[in-house]
């Protein structure tokens, strides 16, 4: 099946750096990627929509000067936590579907674990 | 999207058969029942989807009510393995929209 792939899987930067998290779609191309965030016992947050080639749509609340999101080609998205905090420690999740269309699979990424300190 | 109702948790026993239900009362006629699955400390697996009618892959099966206001997930047989966090998820287009997320199952397999 379709494959998503992220990277790094886990990273430790000291507050007040940024970094970089990767989202790849191994086999096939997309369009648009979606990019969560999930604190520990919580569901999925969506924060933003990634376009390829276009701006990215954030969800209310989400800072889009803090969280970059640049969607370069058709298998890759990226997400910059930029001037972290340790608030912003938790797991990034992005996904993304197989095609364009109804009733498609939308695919998901290991997830990269973020922890500031 | 429609929202769905899933219990928060359920228990099963390995190798037998585990039917996680999911109710969708506003469901709408172009709406996809999507199912995934979250193991601790990773990202979220496919597991099935279906619109009207049942549907069976390696993993589960997935039966849709015939008025399609509830679901239910199908284990087969129970491993340990399957213990995880279980979404059921409403989507009309899975092309553009994201998947949103409600707290799931968490599905507990004891040996």
């Amino acid at each position: 099946g379709a494959v998503v792939s992220q990277h790094p899987s886990w990273v430790i930067c000291k507050s007040g750096t940024s970094v970089k998290i990767e989202c790849r779609s191994l086999d096939f191309q997309a369009t648009t990627m979606f990019w969560y965030r999930q604190f520990p016992k919580q569901s999925l947050m969506l924060m933003a929509t990634s376009n390829e080639g276009s701006k990215a749509t954030y969800e209310q609340g989400v800072e889009k000067d803090k969280f970059l999101i640049n969607h370069a080609s058709l298998t890759l998205s990226t997400l910059t936590v930029t001037s972290a905090h340790p608030e912003d420690s938790s797991f990034y999740i992005c996904s993304a579907p197989d095609r364009v269309g109804s009733g498609n699979t939308i695919y998901f990424g290991e997830g990269s674990w973020l922890t500031v300190v | 999207d429609a929202k769905t109702t899933q219990p928060n948790s359920m228990e099963s026993n390995e190798e037998e058969p585990v039917h996680l239900p999911c109710n969708h009362s506003t469901i709408s006629g172009t709406d996809y029942i999507h199912w995934y699955r979250q193991l601790p400390s990773q990202g979220p697996e496919y597991v099935i989807h279906g619109l009207t009618s049942n549907v069976n892959n390696r993993m589960a099966s997935l039966a849709i009510a015939e008025d399609r206001k509830s679901s239910t997930l199908i284990l087969h047989r129970a491993t340990l393995r399957d213990a995880a966090v279980y979404y059921c998820i409403l989507s009309g287009d899975t092309g553009r929209r994201a998947l949103t997320f409600g707290s799931g199952t968490r599905l507990q397999v004891q040996p």
